[in-house]
């Protein structure tokens, strides 16, 4: 069975401080990874996706980037963290006609 | 470009009840639709999708939804509703051709009351 896995659980982090966020896909190989945001109360985003190693494409510009150094490792960073990136992170995989799975999400709160 | 709709951002019923929660899209193709649900502070886990074929589709959780062409609609449904099935609904379409985005509606709170 495949597993997701997302760290840290949470963050809270000061305006202007960098960011990084992670996601592993065990039990899949070469899937189709994703990364959404979710404001508080809000819909869900898709910032990123990737469907090879090496390559990822931007869907939306927040001051956001994303890497995929391995095939299963998905990674989302900045920078410099606004007040505006707060909230829930979520990776997924799938999709691409299909449903996606997401994991646990990272909570970030940035002050 | 893509929309979904869900106009009801909150809804409140009692146990037992029959539930129907509406998604409404804009694409001008075939569109490939998903529901997800969202429990309080979790993450989404996904509920039905219809790809293509019979427009009645069903389901984890006892769930089913129905795919209308005629008024783009793609309402889920459920009966009886159970106050378990309190949480977020997330009505999602995926455009064909090779962008992999994933739209989402906005979400409809349901409450059931027990």
């Amino acid at each position: 069975a495949q597993t997701i896995h997302q760290w840290p659980v949470a963050e809270i982090k000061a305006v202007g401080s960098p960011l990084s966020l992670g996601c592993t896909i065990k039990g899949k190989s070469s899937p189709n990874l994703y990364w959404y945001w979710q404001a508080t109360g809000g819909t869900l985003q898709q910032l990123f996706y990737s469907i090879t190693v090496g390559q990822v494409e931007s869907v939306v510009q927040l001051n956001l980037s994303a890497s995929r150094p391995k095939d299963d490792q998905f990674i989302l960073s900045t920078e410099k963290l606004l007040l505006s990136h707060s909230g829930f992170y979520l990776c997924a995989w799938g999709g691409q006609y299909t449903e996606v799975f997401f994991g646990k999400g990272t909570r970030l709160t940035v002050v | 470009a893509q929309s979904v709709d869900q106009p009801d951002a909150h809804v409140t019923l009692s146990e037992g009840a029959s539930l129907e929660l509406r998604c409404s899209y804009s694409y001008s193709a075939a569109p490939y639709l998903f529901w997800y649900v969202q429990y309080p502070g979790q993450s989404l886990q996904f509920l039905l999708k219809y790809i293509t074929g019979d427009t009645v589709v069903k389901g984890t959780k006892g769930f089913e939804a129905e795919f209308r062409k005629s008024n783009s609609s793609f309402n889920l449904k459920k009966s009886p509703a159970h106050w378990s099935d309190s949480a977020k609904y997330f009505c999602a379409l995926e455009r064909g051709g090779s962008n992999y985005k994933l739209t989402f509606g906005k979400g409809t709170l349901l409450t059931v009351t027990p």
